[in-house]
């Protein structure tokens, strides 16, 4: 079945333009996660969404960053006033919590690049 | 919070020897540790997981060892080939909920 898939694959913004990030999940998976990734760096966390539950939004950078996830499935992720330091890889997501463990799914990521 | 390190940050192998990569853990109540691997351009995609009522976990060249009491897991692979290279990370949490913590990843090279 299909995998994770986000857009645009890669941005190229100018400082102080807003952009938004997408991305769709597997269907059926409750959770789902975003991640930033700069060059060469691990997994930086930002935003968990589980279910109807409030997301966690405690690796969210600065009141630039927000995410929305409509309907349980699509979610989007939203950089006002993007900075240079904004610029990596944003990645995404899913899982289905079956109480034994919580894969995650990863979508192949949308390269930010703000100059 | 949980905090995960992972040694080493980069390793180098020869085609064929075996290569290993430690993570250690800090919060006793994770009970779940995949590891992911990442090629370049592409997301992580789990290889093995391992969840904390077992020791040890095989899958054909790769095995991953759990000492819960120590707080410290790791990731063996036997017969190293150039296409294992890659970045690897491994991750700790709680196995029916909440975010993983990654560790900063280990860039594996196999030499031809």
């Amino acid at each position: 079945g299909a995998g994770v898939s986000q857009s645009p694959s890669n941005k190229v913004t100018e400082k102080g333009k807003d952009v938004e990030l997408r991305c769709d999940p597997i269907s059926g998976h409750t959770a789902l996660y975003w991640y930033r990734q700069s060059l060469g760096q691990g997994l930086e966390f930002l935003i968990y969404f589980q279910g109807n539950s409030a997301p966690d939004k405690s690796g969210l950078p600065s009141d630039r960053f927000s995410a929305e996830r409509t309907g349980g499935s699509v979610s989007t992720l939203t950089i006002q006033r993007t900075q240079q330091e904004d610029s990596a890889v944003y990645l995404c997501a899913s899982s289905i919590h079956t109480g034994t463990g919580n894969e995650q799914y990863f979508g192949p990521g949308t390269r930010l690049t703000v100059t | 919070g949980e905090n995960v390190e992972q040694h080493p940050s980069t390793l180098s192998v020869q085609e064929g020897d075996s290569a290993v990569i430690k993570c250690t853990y800090s919060d006793s109540a994770s009970n779940y540790f995949p590891w992911y691997k990442q090629e370049l351009g592409k997301g992580p995609q789990l290889i093995i997981d391992i969840r904390s009522n077992v020791g040890e976990k095989k899958d054909q060249r790769i095995a991953v060892t759990l000492n819960k009491t120590a707080k410290h897991f790791s990731l063996h692979i036997t017969e190293t080939q150039p296409e294992d290279s890659a970045v690897y990370f491994c991750a700790a949490s709680l196995a029916n909920a909440g975010k993983s913590t990654f560790g900063d990843g280990t860039t594996l090279t196999v030499k031809p």
